[in-house]
């Protein structure tokens, strides 16, 4: 069936470090889309990436999809606080439908 | 308003209850959406409505069964549970939509979940 890795699957920083985390699918995604959940919380929709290639950026965070459009990545720049919780990426569950299979997600810690 | 609301917040009951999860929203979103969460785990899809229809229902058991009244309102009925569905259970919408005959994703708007407790 298909899998969506993501690793580290956790990571402390120093506030002002920065921080990645990679997302890997088993198969291509026809787009892949990033969530991020704070501890007690629910996902809340960060981005989404449809082309091979591209690259979005959001203030801190920079977000790529990779050519074969089967990885994901997903970089802070100089962490905050505010930037703790779970950052989960999700790819179409089946190819043509509408919904959602989430990676496995990566707990970042920032330590103040 | 992009608010998804679900309703209880908590929710703790016996094996033999029957309960029921509500789950809102006024986005005029067509997809509706149920999510199980263990702790530490990503969201588990349990059901898709389109268009008030059930299109996935991904194995879940019968003691989950979940009802459409409205393309608002989604409900998430409860019966003779076990200790080990005890989770997060999320609720999401979104736009449902076709384009070339094939479903558009859309990003999905989460609720705040109901915390069950299954005793």
């Amino acid at each position: 069936g298909q899998q969506v890795m993501q690793i580290p699957q956790y990571q402390h920083v120093q506030e002002g470090e920065d921080f990645t985390t990679y997302c890997n699918s088993s198969t291509t995604l026809s787009n892949i889309q990033w969530y991020k959940q704070r501890p007690g919380g629910h996902p809340v929709f960060l981005i989404q990436l449809v082309k091979s290639g591209e690259v979005k950026k959001q203030k801190r965070l920079t977000f790529q999809f990779g050519e074969a459009k089967k990885n994901s990545s997903l970089h802070i720049t100089a962490t905050q606080t505010t930037d703790v919780g779970t950052y989960f990426c999700a790819g179409p569950y089946l190819t043509g439908a509408n919904n959602l299979f989430f990676g496995t997600g990566t707990r970042l810690t920032v330590i103040p | 308003d992009t608010e998804v609301t679900q309703t209880p917040k908590h929710l703790v009951m016996g094996m033999t209850n029957k309960k029921s999860l509500k789950c809102e929203q006024h986005m005029g979103h067509r997809a509706m959406y149920w999510y199980k969460q263990k702790a530490k785990k990503p969201p588990e899809l349990m059901f898709v409505y389109s268009y008030e229809k059930l299109s996935i229902n991904e194995s879940v058991p019968s003691r989950f069964s979940p009802e459409c009244p409205n393309s608002s309102l989604l409900n998430l009925h409860l019966h003779a549970l076990q200790p080990e569905d005890s989770a997060l259970y999320l609720c999401a919408s979104s736009q449902d939509q076709l384009a070339g005959g094939r479903p558009v994703i859309y990003e999905q708007y989460f609720g705040p979940g109901t915390r069950l407790t299954v005793t």
